[in-house]
């Protein structure tokens, strides 16, 4: 199907194991994004990408890793899980010259629990 | 860095009556485009309306419009004529157009009353 994936939509792990959770999308967008949600904070972002290999920190990257190999996927790591990084988390799509009309795009999210 | 202001963090409204969710931004860039995401407690989040920064009229998407006001650095959403189905958490967001990050206030929970 067309559109942006998340994988998966529910993890469950300890703290400090690595996970990883998975972001795909099938525009071929240029622009990709990592957010989290919390209570009281919005949706704040983690890491960025403008296009392939090309990866930028937002406001919150500490303890995350990402890649951006192919243009489709973006994955998030977390290196060594912390309860702190329990969140909901969302990755996010654009295209410059489809912003207007279209917004950015997200996925349905990941609930991540860190026990 | 921008920061998003939304002041209200929850608001009641009746069925049928327009409703003003207010949203206040800081930047220093000249050129950004703001938006407002309806977040239903399903957890998606959908795209409702978007103003570009140099746009002179006021963006509009059915019962949607966005009150901008450049100066003051104010970007309200007015949702006209609630109906249930408008009861979700809103976000106001914006992104300069340099490097496309999209920043988020905190939100506004709408619940609407039949």
């Amino acid at each position: 199907d067309a559109g942006i994936t998340q994988s998966p939509r529910y993890k469950i792990t300890e703290t400090g194991r690595q996970v990883t959770l998975m972001c795909h999308q099938t525009w071929s967008h240029s622009y990709m994004f990592w957010y989290r949600q919390d209570l009281g904070h919005g949706l704040r972002l983690i890491y960025y990408s403008a296009a392939a290999d090309i990866t930028d920190k937002g406001e919150v990257p500490d303890g995350y890793v990402v890649s951006r190999s192919k243009t489709e996927n973006f994955p998030l790591t977390l290196e060594s899980a912390t309860r702190s990084q329990t969140s909901v988390y969302f990755c996010a799509s654009s295209e410059s010259n489809l912003i207007a009309v279209y917004g950015y795009t997200f996925g349905s999210g990941t609930r991540l629990t860190v026990v | 860095a921008q920061k998003i202001t939304q002041t209200q963090p929850g608001m009641f409204v009746q069925e049928k009556e327009a409703v003003t969710l207010d949203c206040t931004y800081d930047t220093s860039d000249q050129s950004y485009g703001l938006f407002w995401y309806k977040q239903p407690s399903s957890g998606e989040m959908i795209f409702l309306i978007y103003q570009g920064s140099y746009d002179e009229q006021n963006a509009t998407e059915g019962r949607y419009s966005l009150n901008f006001q450049k100066a003051r650095k104010s970007a309200n959403l007015v949702i006209s004529a609630s109906q249930l189905g408008d009861s979700a958490m809103y976000f106001c967001a914006m992104s300069p157009t340099n490097d496309y990050k999209l920043s988020f206030g905190a939100g506004t929970t709408v619940t609407v009353r039949a």
